[in-house]
């Protein structure tokens, strides 16, 4: 596609459910990126993906989150037992290379998953 | 370790004056600075950069900012501010393999 898609743009759930939320990267890049942003919070760095594979998942809040990432683009990140501490925008973000990051790569964001957790 | 500091979540100007939106950062290595713009119902933008290179640093819409590592900043300027700059401006530092955001500063413009 021309951009990042993210998908649903708005999810309403109980808590206690469990929720995937889906991001399409520009076709062809290889590095993926999800961040969340709480409400009155700047962006919280979550994981990220180079090719399937997630070098660091050191932004995961806890167990119960968790993403993975098939054939190098499509990415689901994945909320178990949602808690309402968890309603955020859910941001995803992709670039072509994942040298450094920003060196010479821009990265594109999409518009993100509003999340709201009862 | 690296960390932002945007000064000011909410600013407030006047359409036609200047647009200051202070950054300053943290980083054990020489950084690369970013800054975003969140327009309303939209997503993530990207500013400007600075990598290397001239400090000074234009971006789209007639932004810009300055790297003053001796002062380790890096705060966005607009000499006339619009209607349509009203947004949330976000300041981010990459100095490895992480991009670390500060919090956000929302610009608004009064008519």
């Amino acid at each position: 596609g021309a951009g990042v898609s993210q998908s649903p743009s708005n999810k309403v759930t109980e808590k206690g459910k469990d929720v995937e939320l889906r991001c399409d990267p520009i076709s062809g890049h290889t590095a993926l990126y999800w961040y969340r942003q709480s409400l009155g919070q700047g962006l919280e760095f979550l994981i990220y993906f180079q090719g399937n594979s997630a070098p660091d998942k050191s932004g995961l809040p806890s167990d119960r989150f968790s993403a993975e990432r098939t054939g190098g683009s499509v990415s689901t990140l994945t909320i178990q037992r949602t808690q309402q501490e968890d309603s955020a925008v859910y941001l995803c973000a992709s670039s072509l290379l994942r040298s450094r990051v920003g060196s010479n790569e821009k990265l594109f964001f999409g518009s993100g998953t509003q999340l709201s957790v009862l | 370790a690296q960390s932002v500091t945007q000064l000011g979540s909410h600013v407030s100007v006047s359409e036609g004056a200047l647009v200051l939106l202070r950054c300053n950062y943290s980083s054990s290595v020489p950084p690369y600075l970013f800054w975003y713009v969140q327009y309303p119902n939209q997503g993530l933008q990207l500013l400007l950069k600075y990598t290397t290179g001239a400090t000074l640093v234009k971006g789209i819409n007639g932004f810009e900012a300055e790297f003053k590592k001796s002062e380790t900043s890096f705060h966005l300027t607009k000499p006339s501010a619009h209607m349509s700059d009203a947004a949330e401006y976000f300041c981010a530092v990459s100095a490895g393999n992480m991009l670390t955001f500060g919090g956000g500063t929302r610009l608004m413009v009064k008519p």
